[in-house]
């Protein structure tokens, strides 16, 4: 049964930069068909998808977060991982990461998320 | 604010049937994309209802059904249940000049009465 499973900084200074890593288990991130998802949710409101990784490399994100935004992988350590550079308050989340099925477009599994709070 | 456009609650007694609605446009919904729904129970990660408009994912109860039609979708629930309290999201992609990207809707908070 694959596994996702987020850690990383709780706590960012504002101007900093955010970073998390998404360790999978139970399944190789290097499977055809999949790609590699981060998404976003601040307290109390919805979800918003931030990007996503193939195993290849290749990276899609958000336009909104593009500029800000690095997605990568580490197929050796079957994880991936997410950096947002010059975070706000309003980056205040909790973050997920998830697998995303490569023809139908649908997230499934995801990790069980991680808050970050952006605050000095 | 979200291109795909859900109410921000419902509510039904025990037993009865609710709808939520996805509304999209032509660069989403009703360009072709699938439309996904996930449950997100309070302190909990989202999970995946239905798929690809109409499908259940093994070990989700037939009380949970989708549809889709033109620039919109729906999510189903009968003989609703105390533990269905939860919020429901839909998700699709949007195609823009940028390329495609996914979309979520804003969220449906489901009270069960």
């Amino acid at each position: 049964q694959l596994q996702l499973q987020e850690s990383g900084s709780g706590l960012v200074k504002p101007s900093q930069t955010l970073s998390l890593t998404c360790a999978v288990s139970g399944g190789s991130i290097s499977s055809d068909g999949y790609s590699w998802s981060w998404i976003r949710q601040p307290p109390g409101k919805g979800l918003e998808w931030i990007g996503y990784i193939y195993h290849s490399g290749s990276t899609y994100y958000n336009p909104s977060l593009k500029s800000r935004v690095t997605i990568s992988v580490d197929r050796s350590k079957n994880q991936f991982s997410l950096k947002v550079n010059s975070v706000t308050a309003a980056d205040t989340a909790v973050y997920y990461c998830a697998r995303e099925s490569y023809v139908l477009r649908f997230f499934d599994p995801w990790g069980q998320g991680t808050l970050v709070t952006v605050s000095s | 604010q979200s291109v795909l456009t859900q109410p921000p609650s419902v509510s039904g007694a025990p037993g009865q049937r609710v709808t939520i609605s996805c509304t999209g446009s032509s660069s989403n919904i009703g360009a072709g994309y699938d439309v996904h729904w996930y449950q997100q129970l309070p302190g909990t990660a989202p999970k995946l209802l239905i798929y690809g408009n109409s499908n259940r994912p093994s070990g989700v109860p037939d009380r949970f059904s989708g549809s889709k039609s033109g620039t919109s979708a729906s999510l189903a629930i009968t003989g609703l249940q105390a533990e269905d309290e939860a919020d429901y999201y839909c998700q699709s992609y949007d195609s823009s000049l940028s390329g495609s990207h996914v979309l979520f809707g804003g969220g449906t908070k489901l009270t069960v009465l």
